[in-house]
């Protein structure tokens, strides 16, 4: 199946300072990709589309400013959380589909202390 | 009421016990996904179905989407402590077209929890 990569898979970072996460499509193209957030011991919940070239669309309740998402090129997606706070701590995880399958990166485990 | 309903929450089972989890949608969807977890790690992908009907096995593992394509079930044979985890199902809702929207809405997971 297609890959999907995920960077960094795990990161700890200083409350007030910004996280960029990166999510690529290795062997495919992806328009549109997708990221996730999972809070421990819940499931997975959509926090936004990322487009190819266009803005991004937030699920109601995620905050734009705060979560930056850039998907400057077909293989590229990154989200930064902006001014992380321990709340932010959580399971980042991004998905991109190959034809009509989806596919998903490792995630990324961000702690902020 | 939830859009994606995964049942049970937890289950606990002896080794060697037959089970099941169950995902049920309350809309038509385009494709059904089926996931193992373990706790604060990544998806290991298990099936994805698509067609109405369409059961697929892959080891001691079967997982079946009903003909309305609503409802899908995970089954487990003979489980063992390797089977041990989170299973989540994602589920493609299909768009007004019959098509996907590409992303996924998660069911809020089954614990499982398999005694040797």
């Amino acid at each position: 199946g297609a890959v999907v990569s995920q960077h960094p898979s795990w990161v700890i970072c200083k409350s007030g300072t910004s996280v960029k996460i990166e999510c690529r499509s290795l062997d495919f193209q992806a328009t549109t990709m997708f990221w996730y957030r999972q809070f421990p011991k819940q499931s997975l919940m959509l926090m936004a589309t990322s487009n190819e070239g266009s803005k991004a669309t937030y699920e109601q309740g995620v905050e734009k400013d705060k979560f930056l998402i850039n998907h400057a090129s077909l293989t590229l997606s990154t989200l930064t959380v902006t001014s992380a706070h321990p709340e932010d701590s959580s399971f980042y995880i991004c998905s991109a589909n190959s034809y009509t399958e989806a596919f998903f990166g490792q995630g990324t485990r961000l702690t902020v202390v | 009421s939830q859009e994606l309903e995964q049942s049970p929450q937890s289950l606990i089972v002896q080794e060697g016990k037959n089970l099941t989890i169950n995902c049920t949608s309350s809309k038509t969807l385009y494709g059904l996904y089926w996931y193992k977890q373990k706790y604060g790690e990544g998806l290991i992908f298990l099936m994805m179905l698509q067609k109405g009907g369409e059961e697929k096995s892959h080891e001691k593992i079967t997982a079946k989407l009903d003909e309305k394509k609503q409802q899908s079930s995970l089954h487990i044979t003979a489980s063992q402590p390797s089977h041990a985890g989170i299973y989540l199902c994602g589920a493609d809702v299909a768009n007004a077209g019959g098509t996907s929207y590409g992303k996924l809405t998660f069911g809020q997971g089954t614990i499982l929890t398999v005694h040797p």
